[in-house]
């Protein structure tokens, strides 16, 4: 496709619940980031891959969160028993120089 | 991590430049500035990036002091739909965007 792609564009879980967010990268781009934004806030780093291999995973807030991108295109965050403090926006962005962003997934967890 | 300072908000006339200020002094050499916006509700939008040099495209314009501690970013023209959150980040070695909590930019008709 022409840009980042995210699914689901919303997602509301049960707290407890766990959550697969996908990202589809733009075509032929080597690096991939995942972020997470609270309301208010400037989004924050918290995983990258280059192809396949997950460089840099030192932003995920802990052992509930996990990131994939097993054939280096399209990548999945994924949160297990979500709490409500996951709530959040969880941008996807690709690109080498730039990077450019999806429109996010807006996690919702009650 | 070089981290950057900007105000958090201003406001420009339609019509007029928009210069947004950046603090980065701690960057590194290899370090580069990059600027984004974000429209609420909207990912963030890549506008321009540069390392030394001042560097110019369709949306905006990059100055970057010589001893790179500062940059502004300037928006020649500003329009209404240049309303928007930006952001200067400082691309680490690590391939980070730190992207802090950027200016808010209201442009009034």
């Amino acid at each position: 496709g022409a840009g980042v792609s995210q699914s689901p564009r919303y997602k509301v879980a049960k707290r407890g619940q766990d959550v697969a967010l996908r990202c589809d990268p733009i075509s032929g781009h080597v690096s991939l980031f995942w972020y997470q934004q609270a309301l208010g806030q400037g989004p924050e780093f918290l995983t990258y891959f280059q192809n396949e291999a997950q460089l840099d995973k030192s932003g995920l807030p802990s052992d509930r969160f996990f990131a994939e991108r097993p054939e280096g295109s399209v990548s999945t965050l994924k949160i297990q028993r979500t709490q409500q403090e996951d709530s959040a926006v969880y941008l996807c962005a690709s690109g080498d120089r730039g990077a450019f962003f999806g429109q996010g997934t807006r996690l919702t967890v009650v | 991590d070089a981290k950057t300072t900007q105000p958090p908000s201003m406001d420009c006339a339609e019509g007029r430049a928009a210069n947004l200020p950046c603090n980065h002094s701690t960057i590194s050499g290899n370090e580069y500035v990059y600027w984004y916006r974000q429209i609420h509700s909207q990912g963030p939008q890549y506008i321009i990036h540069g390392l030394k040099n001042n560097e110019t495209n369709e949306m905006a314009s990059l100055i970057i002091t010589e001893d790179r501690k500062s940059s502004t970013l300037i928006l020649p023209h500003a329009t209404l739909r240049d309303t928007a959150v930006y952001y200067c980040i400082v691309r680490n070695t690590g391939n980070q965007f730190y992207f802090g909590t950027g200016t808010s930019l209201t442009v009034i008709p």
